[in-house]
């Protein structure tokens, strides 16, 4: 079972910032925070990820709790095409014997951003 | 930007034919990884490889056997087509263990069905 929990749903005015929240109450020290987002019949698309402190890049920004309990993902100007489902997965970034490889992505949360 | 390239983006063959998936990567990644995807399932995972020659069974490799010869390439292969392996194949990329920070990089997903 995923160790998250995201809304199933949210709507996001175009050129609004988008806060797709994700709560991860039983995250271990040594776990990662990773978002994903899949566009309807591509493969899944890396946005970012983080262990404790904030984090941005080119795509996003990733604002973790103090507790690391919950955080949230910011799409700062959500466009037409940032409609999408955005999955929140917690994981160690390596581990041998194929933990690497196991991504449990949960239902996720669809974003519609609407004109 | 990693791009990771899969052959073909839809199939259709018929049950017991031999199907082969390929998959290229061009950011000299030492991991690469098959998975499956289906509806109410997410994402499973069926083989992968940390290195050239290298593999390693997943959650649901029964049916499946895999190939990488180069490092770049990591091909999936049917031996012989079953309906219930129609779905949507997914292969994804990663850097080795001590580059590795858990990001995983997707291909654009082979949708197959199986008739």
């Amino acid at each position: 079972d995923a160790k998250t929990t995201q809304p199933p749903s949210m709507d996001c005015a175009e050129g609004r910032a988008a806060n797709l929240p994700c709560n991860h109450s039983t995250i271990s020290g040594n776990e990662y925070v990773y978002w994903y987002r899949q566009i309807h019949s591509q493969g899944p698309q890396y946005i970012i990820h983080g262990l404790k402190n904030n984090e941005t890049n080119e795509m996003a920004s990733l604002i973790i709790t103090e507790d690391r309990k919950s955080s949230t993902l910011i799409l700062p100007h959500a466009t037409l095409r940032d409609t999408a489902v955005y999955y929140c997965i917690v994981r160690v970034a390596w581990d041998y014997g194929g933990s690497q490889g196991n991504l449990i992505f949960g239902k996720g949360t669809k974003l519609s951003v609407k004109p | 930007d990693v791009k990771v390239t899969q052959s073909s983006r839809y199939l259709v063959k018929r049950t017991g034919e031999k199907v082969f998936l390929e998959c290229v990567q061009d950011m000299d990644h030492e991991n690469m990884f098959w998975y499956r995807q289906d509806p109410g399932l997410g994402l499973r995972l069926i083989y992968f490889s940390y290195d050239v020659k290298m593999k390693e069974k997943g959650d649901i490799p029964e049916g499946y056997s895999v190939s990488r010869e180069k490092k770049e390439r990591f091909s999936l292969i049917l031996e012989s087509a079953s309906t219930n392996q129609t779905s949507m194949y997914l292969c994804a990329s990663s850097l080795g263990t001590t580059r590795n920070t858990g990001e995983l990089f997707f291909g654009e997903g082979s949708r197959l069905t199986v008739l």
